[in-house]
């Protein structure tokens, strides 16, 4: 079945270092990928999509590329911030077009200043 | 614009007490989603309506969990009864539509069973 595999946390990093976060997908069909961040205390928000292949998402810094050769949608970020600190979730849309996200497990990210 | 408003936050029962925990949806929103968060699990989906109609409920632990959408504007989860596992943090989120894959997250509730 369709799933989502994220690269295990805590990520641990200091202010200004350059941040990946590796996830690929199992699907069937074409699904649309997403990233959503989770703030201490708070519910999942969007961070950014990509629709199709080759489609990269971007906001707040943050970037992700739809490589479906490698099933891979990888989040990378230039110089983070403390206030990036956050549980960061890939997910995907199944094929059936039924509005369900298939989330993977979350990495968490601690910049440290 | 409000968000999705969930309540209450906080939640501490004993075991074998029921429990409702509550959502408004953004207005306009046709699509309904109920996730439980807990360290060992993750996130999972445990129900999700669309114009009202439960369309997929495979999620749902088991029989001690229900959920409802009266209205477009409302919809809770209830746990009867309770037991300490079902300890965790418990989100609505809604979306535009069913072929909207932007899901709005509540604030969640955060659920003890002791």
């Amino acid at each position: 079945g369709d799933s989502v595999t994220q690269m295990e946390g805590p990520v641990t990093l200091s202010e200004e270092a350059f941040l990946t976060i590796n996830c690929t997908y199992t699907a069937t069909g074409y699904p649309s990928l997403f990233w959503y961040v989770q703030y201490p205390g708070e519910g999942l928000q969007l961070l950014l999509k990509a629709t199709k292949a080759d489609d990269k998402g971007s906001n707040k810094g943050f970037e992700a590329t739809y490589r479906k050769e490698t099933t891979s949608f990888h989040l990378e970020k230039g110089s983070v911030q403390v206030s990036d600190s956050a549980v960061y979730f890939c997910a995907l849309s199944l094929s059936s077009n039924t509005g369900k996200l298939i989330f993977g497990q979350g990495t968490t990210l601690q910049v440290k200043p | 614009d409000a968000g999705v408003i969930q309540s209450p936050r906080h939640e501490v029962t004993e075991m074998g007490q029921e429990v409702t925990l509550r959502c408004k949806p953004i207005s306009g929103h046709n699509s309904l989603f109920w996730y439980r968060q807990t360290m060992m699990r993750g996130l999972e989906l445990l129900i999700y309506f669309n114009n009202n109609v439960p369309i997929d409920d495979s999620g749902m632990p088991e029989d001690r969990f229900s959920a409802k959408m009266p209205n477009a504007s409302f919809s809770t989860l209830k746990i009867q009864p309770s037991e300490p596992r079902d300890s965790a943090v418990y989100f609505c989120a809604s979306s535009l539509t069913s072929r909207s894959y932007e899901q709005y997250f509540g604030p969640g509730t955060r659920l003890t069973v002791t």
